[in-house]
């Protein structure tokens, strides 16, 4: 019952180099985020895509670009690095949607990113 | 734009103690309200409260929605040293997709 999936768990990058964070979800989950999380700012969205085939930019997308693969995966790309972007990423899926709208998130264990 | 408050920041208390940690919040189209429990790695889901007034509990936990106030308390008693944790309060914002979270109580429980 693996749940949520997050690859790699750790990062170092430097400035300007480009990497893609891969999320899977084994639970049939419609709707797929990508949140950060930084020292004395809570959790923010990235993107979320609330079904395949779909992705919205969320508080903070700058710098980021996402993909829906398919209703199990969801990969976040940074395509030129910068040390803002040094955070913990999680990944996260849930049924939220028209008809589940309280549905919680469960939650990936995270990438540790670091940009030098 | 939609808001969550988490109250306090951080919190340092002995086993035994018991806490309250706070939560209020400004969304348009209220749904629900949920708290998360993260230790080291992933926030992991404790409660989600839809109407004021409904006590959830689950062992020392328990929480408590006030609609007309917009506020949430979670209560944890006789407190261990495992309850050690960030505490997350989120809402599901204007889009039924997003939820928003507030910034979270570091609670440190001493032994």
């Amino acid at each position: 019952n693996a749940g949520v999936t997050q690859t790699p768990k750790f990062q170092v990058l430097k400035t300007g180099q480009s990497m893609t964070l891969q999320c899977a979800q084994d639970m049939n989950h419609n709707s797929m985020y990508w949140y950060r999380q930084d020292p004395g700012m809570g959790l923010r969205l990235i993107y979320y895509s609330a079904s395949e085939g779909t992705t919205d930019k969320g508080e903070v997308p700058n710098g980021y670009n996402v993909s829906r693969l398919n209703k199990r995966e969801f990969s976040l790309r940074l395509e030129s690095a910068a040390p803002s972007q040094t955070s913990v990423y999680f990944c996260a899926s849930s049924d939220r949607g028209r008809r589940s709208y309280n549905s919680p998130l469960h939650f990936g264990n995270g990438t540790r990113l670091t940009v030098t | 734009e939609d808001k969550v408050v988490q109250s306090p920041l951080s919190l340092v208390v002995h086993e035994g103690d018991t806490v309250t940690l706070n939560c209020s919040y400004e969304v348009t189209n209220f749904r629900s309200l949920l708290w998360y429990k993260q230790e080291k790695k992933a926030p992991t889901f404790l409660f989600m409260l839809t109407s004021s007034g409904i006590e959830k509990k689950s062992g020392r936990l328990s929480s408590i929605l006030d609609k007309k106030e917009l506020f949430s308390i979670l209560n944890i008693t006789a407190t261990q040293t495992g309850d050690s944790a960030i505490y997350l309060c989120a809402v599901p914002g204007g889009s039924n997709y997003k939820l928003t979270f507030g910034k979270g109580t570091l609670l440190t429980v001493n032994p």
